[in-house]
């Protein structure tokens, strides 16, 4: 069965600092990985995908088949960024999404 | 980006009552619908796939009889708690893919469900 794994619950970090989410997982076909987000008092949206190797509002999230990691990154983080995000691995035929437990990211003045 | 919208918002009932929550997809079709369950600072659970036109998929440890699941149309998926209890109390997102992208899934706002 997949699973995802986010080992922070919470990370605080300062204004302009580098901030690194880890997201691992366990899969036993080919994964698609997503980051997900949600801000205060808002509905969960799609950030970013793995296929796409895209960069959305500065983050960036490479996926390291043999580490089986999907670690988001940010090189300078703002205080628009606090928010919590979840990692999610979609399987099954009907594509589901599995979400890791989520990690609650401060940025701190 | 497309819309999902959920209603109600919040609802509280008594024990023993039956509740329904609305997903409606504003401005796609959706042939499938996915209704999760989020407790308080835990990531959002998946408990079933609805289908339109056929039986929703359930997850592993949710019952399909207390949680009814209809897909009416291809714009409208209802969850009903039937018979709700105190345990039952939790935040229910609804999410639906759109077609061509099935891998952006857009997602409800949730509905805080209160059993008293």
């Amino acid at each position: 069965a997949q699973r995802v794994t986010q080992p922070e619950k919470l990370l605080s970090v300062f204004k302009g600092a580098p901030v690194e989410l880890k997201c691992n997982y366990s899969y036993s076909g080919s994964p698609e990985l997503f980051w997900y987000v949600q801000y205060s008092r808002q509905r969960l949206q799609l950030l970013l995908r793995h296929i796409s190797r895209e960069s959305i509002k500065g983050f960036t999230a490479d996926l390291n088949k043999g580490e089986t990691s999907f670690h988001l990154k940010k090189p300078f983080a703002q205080e628009e960024d606090s928010a919590m995000y979840y990692c999610a691995l979609v399987s099954g035929s009907a594509r589901q999404l599995t979400f890791g437990s989520g990690t609650q990211l401060t940025v701190l003045p | 980006g497309a819309v999902v919208s959920q209603h109600p918002s919040r609802v509280i009932c008594k024990s023993g009552t039956s509740v329904k929550i609305e997903c409606r997809s504003l401005d796609f079709q959706a042939t499938t619908m996915f209704w999760y369950r989020q407790f308080p600072k835990q990531s959002l659970m998946l408990m079933a796939t609805s289908n339109e036109g056929s039986k929703a998929t359930y997850e592993q440890g949710v019952e399909k009889d207390k949680f009814l699941i209809n897909h009416a149309s291809l714009t409208l998926s209802t969850l009903t708690v039937t018979s709700a209890h105190p345990e039952d109390s939790s935040f229910y997102i609804c999410s639906a893919p759109t077609s061509g992208s099935s891998d952006t899934q857009y997602f409800g706002p949730g509905t805080r469900l209160t059993v008293l």
